[in-house]
């Protein structure tokens, strides 16, 4: 098992650009979510993949949005970014017919 | 509208003693009651999770409780060490949807030497 990775590990932006982030989820792992985690709080789930389809979404507006490669592996993009966007964003992968979801180190994102 | 609330918010504990954090939940379509453990600087990690069809459940030095009639879980850290000095996050997914995790605020526990 290599685990989930996510890349770059660190990102600085400039409010109004635009942003790519990557996952490879666990060997075996066909599910991967998103989540964003500002500094001092708990993760907030962003929205979920499988099968290469969105499946689920929580309170973030359209300019967060994400992909789904035949490998399982994810991206997550975010338009306009605004200053509350700084944050690690965290991706885990799981099996969708149930199972533990496994976090990546995530991506510490700085929009100035 | 916070669907899972954990206290304290941070906890100071004696090298063998015993942390105790706490969760409350609303959604009684809660159906897995995970608890990840996080370093600075690292995504969080599962340490035990337990389903509402058991009361308790424990793995080594980590005990889950639960109590389903007062929607609320806690975990019991038992011989706490400094090296458990982390942020503990206690969550909980609908059955079904176990990738969309509601987590709560967080603990930050240190455990003094």
């Amino acid at each position: 098992e290599t685990g989930v990775t996510q890349s770059p590990t660190h990102l600085i932006k400039t409010r109004g650009q635009q942003v790519t982030l990557r996952c490879s989820s666990q060997s075996g792992h066909n599910t991967v979510s998103w989540y964003q985690q500002a500094l001092g709080q708990g993760p907030q789930f962003i929205f979920q993949y499988y099968r290469e389809e969105e499946n689920g979404r929580g309170n973030f507006p359209p300019r967060f949005s994400g992909l789904q490669f035949p490998n399982y592996s994810s991206e997550l993009n975010v338009n306009a970014l605004e200053l509350d966007d700084s944050a690690l964003y965290l991706c885990a992968s799981s099996l969708f017919s149930g199972g533990v979801g496994i976090f990546g180190p995530g991506t510490r994102l700085t929009v100035l | 509208q916070q669907q899972v609330k954990q206290s304290p918010q941070s906890l100071i504990v004696q090298k063998g003693g015993i942390s105790i954090i706490n969760c409350a939940y609303e959604n009684t379509a809660f159906d897995y009651f995970p608890w990840y453990q996080q370093f600075p600087g690292k995504g969080p990690a599962l340490l035990i999770a337990i389903r509402p069809d058991v009361s308790e459940k424990k793995e080594g030095r980590f005990t889950i409780s639960f109590n389903k009639s007062a929607k609320q879980f806690s975990l019991h850290i038992m011989d706490s060490q400094p090296g458990d000095s982390a942020t503990y996050f206690c969550a909980a997914s609908r059955r079904g949807s176990q990738g969309n995790l509601i987590f709560g605020k967080g603990t930050k526990l240190s455990v003094k030497p």
